[in-house]
């Protein structure tokens, strides 16, 4: 069975400065791994996501993601911050073979500084 | 382009009352799932469906929770009778592809409170 695991529940940073969310992920067989975002009162929706080839993900917002086979991990940074970026961030992940049960984290909430 | 589509947004109802909530998916996207969140237990996947074919329910939490997927442009989740411990954001995605490559596309959730 798959399995994500998100190390920080709530990550506070200021404004412009940078920021990591971490993410790891148990699983026997390759996967699909995807960063969503949460704003207050709204569905979640697609930061970015890794299928193959370049392990460096490029999302929305400014927002990227390193795939690491060797550590199971899909951390999030990005460079600086701004108080827009205030959200909930879910790491989730995907198996080829299953017909689309996606398994997401348990949430880290992101709050930005001025 | 709408999006998908949930009714309704809010709900307060009372113990032992039944619970039906609504989704409409994308035109066009062959998979929908059904999550619920809480701060509790996070989000949770309830089921999902492929081509209206309920694929894997093994979270739905108890016989209370049904749902059901008549066509490909809706879905219901229906909670009889409903408890307070059901009280939480239920959330309606669809997909357009079946292998988990496929990105979700959330609704805005339906927020029940049962007292």
């Amino acid at each position: 069975a798959q399995s994500v695991t998100q190390l920080d529940s709530q990550v506070p940073v200021f404004e412009e400065a940078p920021v990591e969310l971490r993410c790891n992920y148990s699983s026997s067989v390759s996967v699909y791994l995807f960063w969503y975002v949460q704003y207050p009162n709204q569905g979640l929706q697609l930061l970015l996501k890794y299928l193959s080839g370049s392990t460096l993900v490029k999302g929305i917002n400014g927002f990227e993601a390193e795939f690491n086979k060797s550590q199971t991990s899909f951390h999030l940074r990005k460079p600086s911050v701004h108080i827009s970026d205030t959200a909930e961030y879910f790491c989730a992940v995907s198996v080829y073979s299953s017909a689309s049960k996606i398994i997401f984290g348990s949430g880290t909430r992101l709050s930005i500084r001025p | 382009d709408a999006g998908v589509i949930q009714s309704p947004r809010h709900e307060v109802t009372e113990m032992g009352q039944e619970v039906t909530l609504r989704c409409k998916p994308i035109s066009g996207h062959n998979s929908l799932f059904w999550y619920r969140q809480t701060m509790m237990r996070g989000l949770e996947l309830l089921i999902y469906f492929n081509n209206n074919v309920p694929i894997d329910d093994s979270g739905m939490p108890e016989d209370r929770f049904s749902a059901k997927m008549p066509n490909a442009s809706f879905s219901t989740l229906k909670i009889q009778p409903s408890e307070p411990r059901d009280s939480a954001v239920y959330f309606c995605a669809s997909s357009p592809a079946r292998q988990g490559a496929g990105e979700l596309f959330f609704g805005e959730g339906s927020r029940l409170t049962v007292l």
